[in-house]
This record gives C-alpha cells, sequence and structure tokens, in this order.
C-alpha cells in the first residue's frame, strides 16, 4: 500500500514564525501536492510539484512556499505565519504516467498559529 | 479554476435509508473521482468514473458519470453508521504549465454523511 506520511499531526506556532510542515511517500510517485482544507470551503490547492526541483502554484499560493529537493519528499513553508493560516493541511501525491490514478493523501497536519 | 457544487452538505439518517449524493459543475471533467474521508484521516479514494453515462458499483455504494461529464452522484442503499464520514467529488481536468500540459483536481466541499444506529 502506497503511504503518504506528514510529520506531525497537531502543531502549534506563533504569528510571525516560519514554519515547515514535511511529507514523505513511500511509492516514488511523480507528483506531489498540497492542500488546505478548512470548514464550508473544501479542499483548496496550495502548491504540486510534477518532479523533482519543479513546482507549481495552485489556487491558493499566498504566504506559501514549497520545496522538493528529493523525490520522496515535499516541505510546505510558511514564511512568516499567520492566524489566517490555521488550518488542517494534506498532503497527496500520484503517479505521472495516467491522469486517472488516485491522489493518495496523508493523515493531515492540523496547525494553529496563535 | 473549475468549480464543483456538492449537494447536499450535511446529511443525517437513519440505519437502513437510502440517500443520494450529487456533484455538479458547468465545467467538463476528463474524469471524476469520488473520496471518503473519516475524522482524523485523509480522504480515500472511493472509485473513478471516466467516460460519460458510466455507472459504477461497489457494493451498496452506485455511482454515475452524467452524459456530458458534468456532474455525478453517488447512492448509498442501506446505509449502515460505518458509511459515516466526509464524502468528495474530485473533478479533473487539464492545464497548461511551464513543465506542459497536467492535470488538476478540483475538489467539491463534501457532503457530511451521518448514519445513525
Amino acid at each position: 500500500d502506497v503511504k503518504v506520511t506528514q510529520s506531525s499531526r497537531y502543531l502549534v506556532k506563533r504569528t510571525g514564525e516560519k514554519v515547515f510542515l514535511e511529507c514523505v511517500q513511500d511509492m516514488d510517485h511523480e507528483n506531489m501536492f498540497w492542500y488546505r482544507q478548512d470548514p464550508g470551503l473544501g479542499l483548496r490547492l496550495i502548491y504540486f510539484s510534477y518532479d523533482v526541483k519543479m513546482k507549481e502554484k495552485g489556487d491558493i499560493p499566498e504566504g506559501y512556499s514549497v520545496s522538493r529537493e528529493k523525490k520522496e519528499r515535499f516541505s510546505l513553508i510558511l514564511e512568516s505565519a499567520s492566524t489566517n493560516q490555521t488550518s488542517m493541511y494534506l498532503c497527496a501525491s500520484s503517479f505521472d504516467i495516467n491522469p486517472n490514478q488516485p491522489q493518495h493523501f496523508g493523515d493531515g497536519t492540523r496547525l494553529s498559529i496563535l | 479554476t473549475q468549480l464543483l457544487e456538492q449537494s447536499p452538505q450535511f446529511l443525517s439518517i437513519q440505519e437502513g435509508e437510502n440517500l443520494t449524493v450529487y456533484c455538479n459543475s458547468s465545467s467538463v471533467f476528463s474524469s471524476l473521482q469520488w473520496y471518503r474521508q473519516e475524522p482524523g484521516e485523509g480522504p480515500v479514494l472511493l472509485v473513478t468514473v471516466v467516460t460519460g453515462g458510466e455507472v459504477k458499483k461497489l457494493k451498496r455504494l452506485t455511482f454515475q458519470f452524467g452524459d456530458a461529464r458534468k456532474d455525478s452522484s453517488l447512492h448509498i442503499t442501506a446505509a449502515q453508521p460505518g458509511d459515516t464520514g466526509l464524502y468528495l467529488c474530485a473533478g479533473l481536468y487539464g492545464v497548461l504549465n511551464s513543465g506542459g500540459s497536467n492535470y488538476k483536481l478540483t475538489f467539491g466541499k463534501g457532503t457530511l454523511l451521518t448514519v445513525n444506529p
């Protein structure tokens, strides 16, 4: 089975801090994604990557950056955390060859910015 | 961004009842996926429908893709408490970016289903 592992289930940080969320997948997937999930807004794509060192902006990239130095690892960075970035963050991965392949999700990181 | 509207947003029913969840858009999608998310976990794929008019069954769950590939439905027969969760539809569409063509998923906001024993 594909496993997508997010480094923290719960994280509490302060306004202005630089925050790193880490995600690792073990199935050699080409594509990796970061979403945030908020009540009433659903899942919104922040950034995605289709190869090492490649990245594309999603629908809500402002205030975030990403890093993909190795194929299995995709990091989301909050450069200067703000309270409106309090949310559930979900990482996902998928094969590139067939676009109908499912996205495999981690269990999420619930981030609170105080 | 392509938009997907899911209805109803919330649904609370008794064990044994039938229900239908809808996913609608004005846009055409290459395919449509349905996920279920349980509390404290990430979404898990249930099914992918690709062809307009396609019907897929997964035990008591029946998924249909509209003929025009703009909408989909999920019907659950004789719901059980284990069906409780957030049901998400996600439409796949192609985009052009700096790396060439690629695909993106857009998610509906979900239907939160509670099945009471």
